[in-house]
């Protein structure tokens, strides 16, 4: 089943901070974070792993709640280069990296 | 390092029309997906490929087929076509990071 994000749309002004978070009702391997700007293919930015490991990006940071199923994304001191659309991907395990999306967060960032 | 293509960039078809997308890839990854993007629905997986020769179904098979006759190549195919297959289609290689390539907007009519 898809993972469930909100919020759904967030309008920021520059230098703000947001929260984008993702559930899911099924136990969590790995939560894989991707930002899509308009009319672009997704692009990876961040990778949690069951047991804390985290990989990604420098200036964005998430937390990966494996009871609750839950990850959150934190973006501080928005850029306007940070507007697109975030999608949470979650995979419930094996080897195949089989992503079930959410259906995305838009952030607009204005001047 | 074209990291990964697709072709064609857009497409019209009719009901009933078939054709095949190409997805490439240079970065020598087993793993390989499609997925058909839909507003409001996020990315949906359609089938991947764990390597050469292999294919398994994703959340949303039915109606494409696809083929990985080599590494670096994942063929999709709709043999016939249904506006319902109106959508983007991308394609994406790799493991812990997926790498998307640019998309194909197909439009059944």
């Amino acid at each position: 089943q898809q993972p469930v994000q909100s919020p759904q749309a967030v309008i920021l002004r520059e230098g703000e901070d947001a929260v984008i978070n993702c559930s899911s009702s099924k136990a969590l391997y790995s939560v894989h974070w991707y930002r899509q700007k308009h009319g672009e293919a997704p692009v990876f930015l961040m990778i949690l792993l069951k047991g804390g490991e985290q990989k990604g990006h420098e200036k964005i940071s998430a937390s990966f709640n494996e009871k609750k199923q839950q990850s959150s994304l934190y973006l501080t001191a928005s850029q306007l280069s940070y507007s697109g659309t975030y999608f949470c991907g979650t995979e419930s395990g094996g080897a195949t990296n089989k992503l079930i999306f959410g259906t995305g967060t838009l952030l607009a960032v204005q001047p | 390092n074209a990291g990964v293509t697709q072709t064609p960039k857009f497409r019209v078809l009719k009901t009933g029309q078939s054709m095949t997308l190409l997805c490439a890839q240079d970065m020598n990854h087993e793993y390989m997906y499609w997925y058909r993007q839909d507003p409001g629905m996020g990315l949906r997986l359609i089938h991947y490929s764990v390597g050469e020769g292999t294919t398994a179904k994703g959340e949303v098979p039915d109606g494409y087929n696809v083929s990985r006759l080599k590494k670096q190549n994942f063929l999709l195919g709709l043999e016939s076509a249904a506006p319902s297959q109106t959508s983007v289609y991308f394609c994406a290689s790799g493991l812990e990071t997926q790498y998307f390539g640019p998309g194909t907007r197909l439009l059944v009519l």
